[in-house]
């Protein structure tokens, strides 16, 4: 069972440089979501997909864009990237259609150092 | 906007204690709460989800209840072992904002 497959799982990047981080689900799930995880600051929402072809902005927006190419796969790019930018992406999912949120799977994680 | 509390921080019990866990949250129009566990390095696995009309929910050594008139979920770990030792983290649903609100979590230890 794949659930939600995050790639890569740990990169290196040099501050202005561009990467994208994948995300794809096998659970046909409607909504994904991208967060971020630094210490002392704990989980925040990027930006979210409640369904295919939508996305809309979290908590820090900032930095990042998003695409929720068809209902499995949903990326996060930065396009310039800066320290700030150094931490723990997670990506994940749920059934949740606006009335009901389902459960709510992660990714194992995708580990970002920015220099 | 929705705060999600988790007390304490942290806390450190003696193998085979039965201990509890809180979550407090400021909306009490949540629909779901979902508790999870994450080892260090590792992703955020689900541990029990609690829906709208439920007031709990059990897996085994573990109970969750939701009490939505008093913004409160617990998280009941019975016979805590070594192995429990992570960091337990509560989220909130509300269903017309489509989001997931996070606390920031208990950090259990579980002295053999």
């Amino acid at each position: 069972n794949a659930g939600v497959t995050q790639t890569p799982k740990f990169q290196v990047l040099k501050t202005g440089q561009s990467m994208t981080l994948q995300c794809a689900q096998d659970m046909n799930h409607n909504s994904m979501y991208w967060y971020r995880q630094d210490p002392g600051m704990g989980l925040r929402l990027i930006y979210y997909s409640a369904s295919e072809g939508t996305t809309d902005k979290g908590e820090v927006p900032n930095g990042y864009n998003v695409s929720r190419l068809n209902k499995r796969e949903f990326s996060l790019r930065l396009e310039s990237a800066a320290p700030s930018q150094t931490s723990v992406y997670f990506c994940a999912s749920s059934e949740a259609d606006g009335l009901d949120s389902g459960e709510l799977f992660f990714g194992e994680g995708s580990r970002l150092t920015v220099l | 906007k929705q705060e999600v509390t988790q007390i304490p921080a942290a806390l450190s019990v003696p193998e085979g204690e039965n201990l509890v866990l809180n979550c407090s949250f400021t909306d009490s129009a949540i629909y779901n709460l979902q508790w999870f566990r994450q080892d260090p390095g590792k992703g955020l696995t689900s541990l029990l989800l609690i829906q709208s009309s439920q007031r709990e929910q059990t897996s085994g050594r573990l109970n969750a209840s939701l009490d939505k008139s008093s913004g409160r979920s617990t998280l009941y770990i019975a016979a805590s072992q070594p192995g429990d030792s992570a960091t337990y983290l509560c989220a909130v649903w509300r269903y017309n904002f489509n989001k997931f609100y996070f606390g920031s979590g208990t950090k259990l230890n579980v002295k053999p």
